[in-house]
């Protein structure tokens, strides 16, 4: 596609259940970044994916939090459990390189767990 | 551990005038500096970035210079304008890193009054 897309763009959950994010890459792109963005705050880290692995999934905070890209285009994120501070915008992002650089962010799914 | 600390959080500037804005790193290893402007409600877009072997790097009314031995980076626009209004963030890139993993300073938010 012409961008990084993510579904949905918002996203209410009750606390305790089970969600997913969605992030379509731009075509191409083999490297794939999930960050997060508190509310005043920079986009923190989470995973990474080269293709179909997990390069690096050092900011992912604990186990409820888990990613993957089966066939190393479309990512999903998903939340178990999910917890209020959980509540953040999830940002995705691709590059043709790698290496972080020339990072093409999504809109985001603003996740709000009541 | 990796910190970016971004100074000032909030700045003021009347339109036609210049804005600087300043992080410093805590990883001497870093070797990636990009700079992302993000308008409420959208996605940060990268303006401008500058690796380690550059001292300095202009684009149009942009431009970043990068001090190593002191471990900080600045965005300088200048003749600003209303839409310069946004929020803007610096990162860094650990150069041993081969994850693309970026430490995101806490934004600084850019008024420009007409």
């Amino acid at each position: 596609g012409a961008g990084v897309s993510q579904t949905p763009s918002n996203k209410v959950t009750e606390k305790g259940k089970y969600v997913e994010l969605r992030c379509d890459p731009i075509s191409g792109h083999t490297a794939l970044y999930w960050y997060r963005q508190s509310l005043g705050q920079g986009p923190e880290f989470l995973i990474y994916f080269q293709g179909t692995g997990a390069a690096d999934d050092s900011g992912l905070p604990n186990d409820r939090f888990f990613a993957v890209r089966p066939e190393g285009s479309v990512s999903t994120l998903k939340i178990q459990r999910t917890e209020r501070g959980d509540s953040a915008v999830y940002l995705c992002a691709s590059s043709l390189m790698g290496q972080g650089e020339g990072y093409t962010f999504g809109s985001g799914t603003r996740l709000t767990v009541v | 551990g990796e910190n970016v600390e971004q100074h000032p959080s909030t700045l003021s500037v009347q339109e036609g005038d210049s804005a600087v804005i300043k992080c410093t790193y805590s990883d001497s290893a870093s070797n990636y500096f990009p700079w992302y402007k993000q308008e409420l409600g959208k996605r940060p877009q990268l303006i401008i970035d500058i690796r380690s072997n550059v001292g300095e790097k202009k684009d149009q009314r942009i431009a970043v210079t990068l001090n190593k031995t002191a471990k900080h980076f600045s965005l300088h626009i200048t003749e600003t304008q209303p839409e310069d209004s946004a929020v803007y963030f610096c990162a860094a890139r650990k150069s041993s890193s081969n994850t693309g993993k970026l430490i995101f300073g806490q934004g600084t938010t850019l008024q420009v009054k007409p």
